[in-house]
């Protein structure tokens, strides 16, 4: 049973689209997060949502949108997807920096 | 700013062969020093949580430490599986704000 589970694994689409990211946690974690590992594998945090509540935005660009539907679900919505977006997003949880974060295995985007 | 340099980018041992990857920071007012490591295809695995300086933690052959200005992850006698990409992260002030190095890469031959 996978922690903190991503779907999709992969996606391809062109640019211009609108696309989501699903992100589902059964660890009853308080705090999940979504970050972007670029092509030179650096992670960078986009958003942070704490028991469904917004806490961190990170100068992104609002053609991304995140929602948490509730505590253990954290989706990425991509508005007019653009070359630049092309990356892993991670999704991640948290509950006491003691324990650090658990992180999903990715979803590669790849915007052509 | 806070700002995480880790080094070397790409290192290559042989089995059995110790060493330490460095992580150097500046940041106003640490909360909280990770280490992860990171597989090909896969989200990064927590390793440890360092605090303050002088702190120490292990885990099998690795074992981090901290000082004022930078944490070194020692690895002891590695084997062919600690071949990762190891990241240093760090958090400070406010909310769960955590800023990540680039990591290095560590290579270990049979």
């Amino acid at each position: 049973d996978t922690a903190v589970s991503q779907t999709p694994k992969y996606l391809v689409t062109q640019m211009g689209n609108d696309k989501s990211i699903k992100c589902e946690q059964n660890l009853g974690h308080d705090t999940m997060y979504w970050y972007k590992q670029d092509s030179k594998k650096f992670l960078k945090i986009m958003f942070s949502y704490n028991n469904k509540e917004l806490i961190i935005n990170e100068t992104v660009p609002n053609r991304f949108s995140p929602k948490s539907p509730d505590k253990a679900h954290l989706n990425l919505h991509i508005n007019s997807l653009e070359l630049g977006d092309s990356a892993v997003y991670f999704c991640a949880t948290s509950y006491d920096q003691a324990f650090g974060y658990t992180f999903g295995s990715g979803t590669r985007l790849t915007v052509v | 700013e806070d700002q995480v340099t880790q080094s070397p980018e790409a290192l290559r041992l042989q089995e059995g062969e110790s060493s330490s990857l460095n992580c150097s920071y500046t940041v106003s007012g640490l909360r909280g020093l990770f280490w992860y490591r990171q597989d090909p295809g896969k989200g990064p695995e927590f390793l440890f949580t360092l605090y303050s300086a002088g702190e120490e933690k292990e885990k099998e052959r690795l074992k981090a430490t901290l000082t004022k200005k930078e944490s070194f992850l020692h690895i002891t006698a590695p084997k062919p599986e600690d071949s990762a990409t190891y990241l240093c992260a760090l958090q400070s002030g406010g909310y769960q704000k955590v800023t990540f190095g680039i990591g290095t890469k560590l290579q270990v031959i049979p």
